[in-house]
Order: C-alpha cells, then sequence, then structure tokens
C-alpha cells in the first residue's frame, strides 16, 4: 500500500458527460501527479501541482482541468468525454517538487460508453 | 530535455534464469532514474533510485541497475526470475527540478 488513495476505483458513464476524479496524497506529501494510462498512448503524464499551485502540464487536453485544495488533495475534472478518454487514470505524490519518488494510488479506470 | 528508451518493449524468460531489461537515458544534467513496477490492474511500485550516489543500485525483491554515464544506461537485472516477477517494468529519468519522463515500459513474461 502507497498510501496514496483513489476514489472511485471504477467509473462508467456515458459520452458527453462530465465525471471527477479524486486523490490524497500520501501524508506529508506536497506534490500531486497526474497520468492517464491507455493500451494505444501509454503512461502519459497531465498535470502536476505543488501545494496547491499548478506546476508543470504535460500531455492534458483542454477538456480536462485539476486543482489541489488546502488540505492537499486533488481532483482531475474530465468533461465532455469521448469514447477515446477510456483509460485507467493514476495519481502520483511526492514529498517535494522535483527528482522525488512518486508513490501511485491504484488508480480509477474510467470507461466512456 | 530528458528522455528515455526502453530498447525492448517484451522480455520472455524461464523461471531461474536472469533477467535483463534494458533502459538508456538523455539528460542534460546529473539525472536522477528510476524503475517502476506494474502489476496488472495495479498502480506503480517503486523498485529502485538512483540518485548520483553509489552507481550500483539495489532495490526491493532482488532487483538491482546499474548506472553507466560513459553509456547512459541504467539496466535492470535479476540473478533469478520468479513467476511473481511477471509485470510491466517502467524506466523514468528526472533532471533535477523537472518532472518525470517514463519510458515505454517493458513487458516481462516468466515462463514455468
Amino acid at each position: 500500500d502507497s498510501g496514496v488513495t483513489q476514489t472511485p476505483k471504477h467509473l462508467i458513464t456515458a459520452t458527453g458527460q462530465r465525471v471527477t476524479l479524486r486523490c490524497s496524497p500520501r501524508s506529508g506529501d506536497l506534490s500531486v501527479y497526474w497520468y492517464q494510462q491507455s493500451l494505444d498512448q501509454g503512461l502519459q503524464f497531465l498535470i502536476h501541482y505543488y501545494n496547491g499551485e499548478e506546476r508543470a502540464k504535460g500531455n492534458i487536453l483542454e477538456r480536462f482541468s485539476a486543482q489541489q485544495f488546502p488540505d492537499l488533495h486533488s481532483e482531475l475534472n474530465l468533461s465532455s468525454l469521448e469514447l477515446g478518454d477510456s483509460a485507467l487514470y493514476f495519481c502520483a505524490s511526492s514529498v517535494s517538487a522535483g527528482s522525488y519518488e512518486q508513490y501511485f494510488g491504484p488508480g480509477t479506470r474510467l470507461t466512456v460508453t | 530535455a530528458q528522455s528515455v528508451t526502453q530498447l525492448d518493449s517484451h522480455v520472455s524468460v524461464s523461471e531461474g534464469t536472469p533477467v535483463l531489461l534494458r533502459c538508456n537515458y538523455s539528460s542534460s544534467y546529473s539525472p536522477s532514474l528510476f524503475w517502476y513496477v506494474q502489476h496488472p490492474n495495479k498502480g506503480l511500485q517503486l523498485l529502485l533510485k538512483y540518485t548520483s550516489a553509489a552507481t550500483l543500485v539495489k532495490g526491493i525483491n532482488g532487483f538491482e541497475a546499474e548506472f553507466k554515464k560513459s553509456e547512459t544506461s541504467f539496466h535492470l537485472t535479476k540473478p533469478s526470475a520468479h513467476m511473481s516477477d511477471a509485470a510491466e517494468y517502467f524506466c523514468v529519468v528526472s533532471d533535477w527540478g523537472d518532472d518525470m519522463r517514463f519510458g515505454a515500459g517493458t513487458r516481462l513474461t516468466v515462463k514455468p
């Protein structure tokens, strides 16, 4: 158990809908990272928040957004969902920003029908 | 900017034989390097990390990796494969202050 929790574990929704994925980092970790993993694209970095502030953006679509709250938990919002958004979404946390090891949550499996 | 290349998308070994998963990296500075493992339908777990200390790094479950600057490589090895080692392995590079860059992954199959 990494100490990172993600909810929900599974999510099934229809195209055009909006969903929110939630992540609680390990106790004491200030950085939260979001990743998307699909069969065709592999593991893609989406976005990084550090202590409530956006730190870096990766291959994140404009339909997606995230935030990190004062208690350091984070939410990833996915809107106008398309079939191609079906994937595993991972959250990871680390003690700070930079070259620190990241600890991954169990993931949320999103299925868009 | 840093990048990482995993040279094999799939490696198959027999139980009890050595494992070698190859990784080459590109980095502008002195990088930090990591190996992660992902078992089916699970999150990624840190196996080991290199952060400019000893070049031979020992990790969990008998894995180790050697940092070779002259070859820009960070290959993962294990002397004797176990069935439970079957998983996807990711090599990761990070320049100081930058976020991690993940390789495409190597799927390890272990035959009985």
